[in-house]
């Protein structure tokens, strides 16, 4: 079955410290991957894309996302955090070529804490 | 910033009542999508169009949810007769085209009291 997991419910990081979020899919191919972001009471804010190409991809924000096509993860980092930074994060994934219907991992909370 | 407008923001109903939700996706979007989110984070996929057709849906089998996305007007979703576990953030999203980047509005969190 294609799954999504996020192995870190919760997670908390001083601020300044760096962070990784982990992600691991199950896909019979590779997929399109995505981070987003949920402030509270908001909806999903997009911070990052893998469609192909250089593993590393960039995002807003200083994030930053490396694909691993052998172990199947998609894990996101940020060098130093913000307080600002505290959110739920959430990998998800589509496969290629069946139109665009997400899969979310359930999601890791970051506490930023001063 | 996502140009997805969600109305209401909050919707509060009876058991057994209707709800309504409406959604305006980003202008130029021809691909909208309803997921509903639970209060443990998981998130369902309802159902997608493209313009006014339906690409996917799951299978709605207690029939209580419909939604339509007529031209020239906003799409909407409805869930005929709200049960409490129907409690959740309805995020509607849009994107230019199959297998592109999606964009989702703020949510509308339905309670069912």
């Amino acid at each position: 079955a294609q799954s999504v997991t996020q192995p870190d419910a919760r997670v908390t990081v001083s601020e300044g410290a760096s962070l990784q979020l982990r992600c691991k899919y199950s896909y019979s191919a590779t997929p399109y991957l995505f981070w987003y972001v949920q402030y509270p009471r908001q909806g999903l804010q997009l911070l990052l894309k893998y469609y192909s190409g250089d593993p590393v991809v960039q995002g807003v924000n200083g994030f930053e996302a490396e694909f691993s096509k052998s172990n199947s993860s998609f894990h996101l980092r940020k060098a130093s955090v913000h307080w600002s930074d505290s959110a739920v994060y959430f990998c998800a994934v589509t496969p290629q070529g069946t139109g665009s219907k997400l899969s979310f991992g359930k999601g890791a909370k970051l506490t930023v804490s001063p | 910033n996502s140009k997805v407008i969600q109305t209401p923001r909050y919707l509060v109903k009876g058991q057994g009542q209707k709800a309504k939700m409406r959604c305006i996706p980003e202008k130029g979007h021809p691909v909208v999508f309803w997921y509903q989110q639970n209060k443990n984070n998981e998130f369902k996929f309802l159902i997608n169009f493209q313009n006014q057709e339906v690409l996917q849906q799951i299978d709605m089998t207690e029939k209580r949810f419909s939604a339509e996305c007529p031209s020239n007007s906003p799409c909407s979703l409805e869930i005929q007769s709200s049960e409490a576990g129907d409690s959740a953030l309805y995020l509607c999203a849009s994107s230019p085209g199959q297998n592109t980047e999606v964009f989702f509005g703020k949510g509308t969190r339905l309670t069912v009291v």
